[in-house]
């Protein structure tokens, strides 16, 4: 199986900052890599497809980018509405695998 | 604007089977996209349990694959997921999810049932 190490577990950020979290595939995924967004008692969204792909109505302070096996969630100016749970999810091989997931909080 | 919403028993004793349903509105499961199962264990691990797909044909994690069985009725337009011979590892929030045909992004989640294991 593919492991998706997820980093970091937790953080803390001010309104206004930039945050970025990473995931590191086990191996080549070719960019099939997922980024959503789970808040407080409600259910994942999706943020980020395809690496970089915007999904329909998601903020553009949220992007994606790759390096090699490594990808990263960017979220620029952070707002309240961007506590939650953050976790990022392979596509390219069955079964598909998600990371560990990380806490941020809004300070 | 589609919604997916689980339903089952919260309490499931050791050994026996887990049985979940997945009802679909705003969607018609057999117009396309892929109908997966997941699953969140407490500590946030998350796993991937297996699809059925809006043809009917199914896939499923190899971790589970013996115990594991996904089905359908199209015509309530819900899916089901069934576990067999569940243990305490199986204690999980489970999730119903819709996903991209041939691309396994899942656009679309359900709120999620919380599923315990025990005696």
């Amino acid at each position: 199986d593919i492991q998706m190490t997820q980093s970091p577990a937790s953080l803390s950020a001010s309104l206004g900052e930039t945050v970025s979290i990473e995931c590191l595939a086990s191996e080549d995924i070719y960019s099939n890599l997922a980024w959503y967004q789970q808040k407080p008692g409600k259910s994942p969204q999706l943020l980020i497809y395809y690496a970089s792909s915007l999904q329909d109505g998601v903020p553009s302070r949220f992007s994606g980018s790759e390096s090699g096996t490594q990808y990263s969630l960017e979220i620029n100016s952070l707002q309240p509405e961007d506590e939650g749970d953050y976790f990022c999810q392979q596509s390219y091989k069955f079964p598909l695998t998600f990371g560990s997931g990380t806490k941020l909080e809004i300070k | 604007e589609i919604q997916l919403q689980e339903s089952g028993p919260g309490l499931v004793k050791p050994s026996q089977s887990l049985s979940l349903t997945c009802s679909v509105t705003g969607y018609t499961i057999t117009s396309g996209y892929d109908w997966s199962w997941i699953r969140k264990f407490p500590g946030n691990k998350m796993e991937w349990m297996g699809y059925i797909s809006y043809s009917g044909s199914t896939n499923y994690n190899p971790s589970l694959k013996s115990r594991i069985s996904i089905t359908r009725d199209t015509s309530k337009n819900q899916f089901f997921l069934q576990l067999n011979s569940v243990t305490t590892e199986d204690t999980a929030t489970y999730y119903c999810a819709r996903g991209w045909y041939l691309s396994y992004v899942m656009d679309a989640w359900g709120q999620g049932a919380s599923v315990t294991v025990s005696s």
